[in-house]
């Protein structure tokens, strides 16, 4: 599996935009970047994926540059329960799509 | 609707015992997960059943642990011999099919004493 790197923490004013980068440049061309966040003590919750188009839901939008090397997530306004640890993950659809998590982005919204 | 429920959520137990965790995921979900978090630490990989077949065990850290699902729906992890090592948060999680989203749990908290 492909392997991620992130920023060990970033800080965010509340009610700005989030932008959380993360680097995937041995991705191949099968591999699924997933975004999940694991707020303190609670299991890690899905956030949003992509194979190389963006992508938006109601919680966040996906950019994936066009080489696919690197993506970001956007929260675009966020809040103080946004405070978690970001992960970024690469996913093949073998083996049932299991996650190998990194360290991930440790993101304090602050007021 | 019903999430992924653990029990218990909590666990103490003294050096040498052996523990059951255990793991209800999402009802229908065909695909379940195990894994282990440090203190500090991202989720590492445990363990995956698709339905009752345990496709893949590469990531339980020794022959003290052991994970099943017998009727492809409720799983338990064991854990023999418990050592001070093994104290972590037991993640569970459950994905409706192959490859897709993953649903966790709240997570069991070992303490080993």
């Amino acid at each position: 599996d492909a392997k991620t790197t992130q920023p060990p923490s970033m800080d965010c004013a509340e009610g700005r935009a989030a932008n959380l980068p993360c680097n995937h440049s041995t991705i191949s061309g099968n591999e699924y970047v997933y975004w999940y966040r694991q707020i303190h003590s609670q299991g890690p919750q899905y956030i949003i994926h992509g194979l190389k188009n963006n992508e938006t839901n109601e919680m966040a939008s996906l950019i994936i540059t066009e080489d696919r090397k690197s993506s970001t997530l956007i929260l675009p306004h966020a809040t103080l329960r946004d405070t978690a640890v970001y992960y970024c993950i690469v996913v093949i659809y073998n083996q049932g799509g299991k996650l190998i998590f990194g360290q991930g982005t440790e993101l304090s919204v602050k007021p | 609707g019903a999430g992924v429920s653990q029990s218990p959520r909590y666990k103490v137990a003294k050096r040498g015992q052996d523990v059951a965790l255990r793991c209800d995921p999402i009802s229908g979900h065909v695909s379940l997960f195990w894994y282990q978090q440090a203190l500090g630490q991202g989720p590492e990989f445990l363990t995956y059943f698709q339905n009752e077949a345990q496709l893949d065990k590469s990531g339980l850290p020794s022959d003290r642990f052991f994970a099943e699902r017998p009727e492809g729906s409720v799983s338990t992890l064991k854990i023999q011999r418990t050592q001070q090592e093994d104290s972590a948060v037991y993640l569970c999680a459950s994905s409706p099919r192959t490859g897709w989203k993953k649903f966790f749990g709240p997570g069991t908290r070992l303490t080993v004493l």
